[in-house]
């Protein structure tokens, strides 16, 4: 079965760059997205297709995807990202699989 | 404006199965493209995809939970129920439903992806 890690959490100072990580063999032949998710609250997509952004969702939001590695990247981080954040892929056998998820912690 | 709700009783014994439905509004199911999908997510734990039906019912199921799982959908309901069987605390969890993005994306890969979310139903599987 088609494995997505992901590192399990990341602090970072408001106003800083967050970089989110998720792995998985060849992920970069595959189509990745990413959700935000809130203490409480049901998931939000923030990133879609690797880069694309859904309306509503901030510039800083932004998502790259190469080699066994896809990226979010949270620009000019504020005390509103702290979350979980999940990647998803599409795969043939497993239809869809989740990440572990990564808790981001604005310190 | 697309709005999904799930449904369905929030506690059940070991053994029984569970129906749950998603009702949903600002689409329809009757046309091309459009699927609905359930997702769960254990207390404490990650997100794990469950079913998919699309506008044509074609399903799709989890590999791991198929043999319990049967997604149906009525379109004149705006509907779209999951029953699982032979329930047990492991499936403790909140269920939700959303709907499912699919197609091609770039470079021509499969896309599949969820937007919006349900707000997400929290089922208890004790005796």
């Amino acid at each position: 079965s088609y494995v997505v890690t992901q590192t399990p959490s990341v602090s970072v100072a408001p106003g800083q760059t967050a970089r989110l990580s998720c792995g998985g063999i060849n992920i970069e032949s595959k189509s990745v997205h990413w959700y935000q998710q809130k203490p409480g609250q049901a998931p939000v997509v923030v990133v879609y297709d690797d880069s694309d952004r859904p309306s509503g969702i901030p510039e800083r939001f932004s998502g790259s995807n190469s080699g066994n590695t896809a990226t979010l990247t949270i620009s000019r981080v504020e005390a509103g990202d702290e979350a979980d954040y999940y990647c998803q892929v599409w795969d043939p056998i497993e239809y869809n699989v989740f990440g572990t998820g990564t808790k981001v912690t604005v310190v | 404006q697309v709005t999904l709700r799930e449904s369905g009783p929030a506690l059940v014994k070991p053994t029984q199965t569970l129906t749950l439905t998603c009702t949903f509004s600002g689409f329809s199911l009757s046309t091309s493209g459009m699927c609905v999908s359930w997702i769960r997510q254990p207390p404490g734990k990650a997100l794990e995809w469950l079913a998919r039906i699309d506008w044509d019912d074609d399903k799709k199921y989890s590999t791991s939970l198929k043999t319990r799982l049967t997604i149906s959908k009525d379109t004149s309901k705006n509907q779209v129920v999951l029953r699982m069987t032979n329930m047990d605390p492991v499936d403790t969890a909140t269920y939700y439903c959303a709907r499912t993005h699919y197609g091609s994306g770039k470079k021509n890969r499969r896309l599949n992806w969820f937007d919006p979310w349900g707000q997400g139903t929290l089922v208890t599987v004790s005796s």
